[in-house]
This record gives C-alpha cells, structure tokens and sequence, in this order.
C-alpha cells in the first residue's frame, strides 16, 4: 500500500529536549516535506526537500532541522523544543513536477511543555 | 497579507445543494493551485487541482481559477453530509514553485 508514515503519532516532552519525528514514505517520491498545522493558521511549510540531500526552508523553518539522507526518509529534528513549537506536524510527499499531489502521512501531534 | 486567504466559516449548506468555497492568492507568480479536503483528526487529502484559467470539472467538484483576479473556488454540487469536513486551498510559490502556502480552511457542514 503507498503511504507516507510518521512516528510517532502523538509525543509529549519537556522544554530543551532534544526530538526527532521521522518520516517515511514507499512511493519512490523525489519531493518531501513538513508542515506544522495549528488553529486559525493553516498548514505552514516547514522544510522540504527535493532529493537526496537537498534540503531548503520553507516559511517557518526556525527551530527545525532536517536532513534527507535516503530518498524514502525525512525525519524533523528539534534541537531544542520549545511550547510554541506544540502543534499537529504533518509530513507529506510527491512526485517532481508542478502539478504533483501530495499525499499525507498522518500527523504526529506534539506537546512541549 | 498571508498568501493564502481563505474565510474560515462555518459554511452551511443543505444536502443536495451547491457548496461554494473561495481562496485569494497574493503570489500573482504562483502557477498551481490546489484544494485538499480535511476530515477532523485526519491528514489532508487532494480533491483537485488546476492551473489554467477557467472551469475544471470532476464528478461533483469544480474548480475554477482566475489569475487577473487572484481568485480560486470549488464548488461542490450535490453537497452530501459526508462532504462536510475543512477545505484548504493551497498554491506554489510563484519564485519558487517547491513551497507550498495554504489558506487557513473553510469548514463546510452539510446539513441532512
């Protein structure tokens, strides 16, 4: 089954502790990348990717890394989690091409507090 | 200004009728455009896209696009109760066409 799968799906941690989600996906996908969702706001992009070890910001990057050392993962790295960064962060995948849809894992729901 | 500007609603609709949901865009450089549905709890999921000017039909769901405007919608004939979820409409960014902006939703109920 082609699916996009994020771990884990729900996390609570404390302030300053290091985190990473990782992210999956089977459909040979070139483009990667990571939204964070809250209330009123919207999806935000946060990082994504066009391939193997091409990584580039995307509007809301501070606070996050990234790295793409396989073309199937994408993991999301806080450094140094603060409450603000609390929030349902989705990580979505796609083929090349401007009209390529995204498909979305499910969403890994983030408490810091 | 956001990127992306959606109202948030709610939006109510009776079943069977026409469902009309709207986005602005800011980016007149953006070249694709999108409408993903979001059940509550549940990950976006595409309906349709368009990136010509005009009408795009498919089954129950139109999308139309008006560059000079900046205007996108989705209408959605036959509302049924189980259209009734959030609609993000999203685009590309005009200089760079690998980020993505989102409106903030329409939620839509469908009333029975």
């Amino acid at each position: 089954e082609a699916q996009v799968t994020q771990n884990p799906r729900y996390l609570i941690t404390v302030t300053g502790k290091k985190l990473t989600v990782t992210c999956s996906q089977n459909m040979n996908h070139e483009y990667m990348s990571w939204y964070r969702q809250d209330p009123g706001l919207g999806l935000r992009q946060i990082y994504y990717s066009m391939n193997v070890e091409v990584t580039d910001k995307g509007d809301v990057p501070e606070g996050y890394k990234v790295s793409r050392k396989e073309k199937r993962n994408f993991p999301l790295i806080l450094e140094s989690p603060s409450p603000n960064q609390t929030s349902l962060y989705f990580c979505a995948s796609s083929g090349q091409g401007l009209l390529e849809t995204q498909y979305f894992g499910p969403g890994t729901r983030l408490l810091v507090l | 200004q956001k990127e992306v500007e959606q109202n948030s609603g709610p939006l109510s609709v009776p079943e069977g009728a026409i469902a009309s949901l709207n986005c602005t865009y800011s980016d007149r450089g953006s070249q694709s455009f999108f409408w993903y549905r979001q059940y509550s709890g549940k990950s976006p999921e595409l309906i349709m896209f368009i990136y010509s000017n005009g009408d795009k039909e498919d089954g129950r769901f139109t999308a139309q696009l008006n560059k000079a405007s900046q205007y996108v919608s989705l209408l959605i004939r036959d509302s049924q109760p189980s259209d009734s979820a959030t609609y993000l409409c999203a685009v590309n960014g005009g200089y760079n066409f690998n980020k993505f902006y989102f409106g903030s939703g329409t939620k839509l109920n469908v009333k029975p």
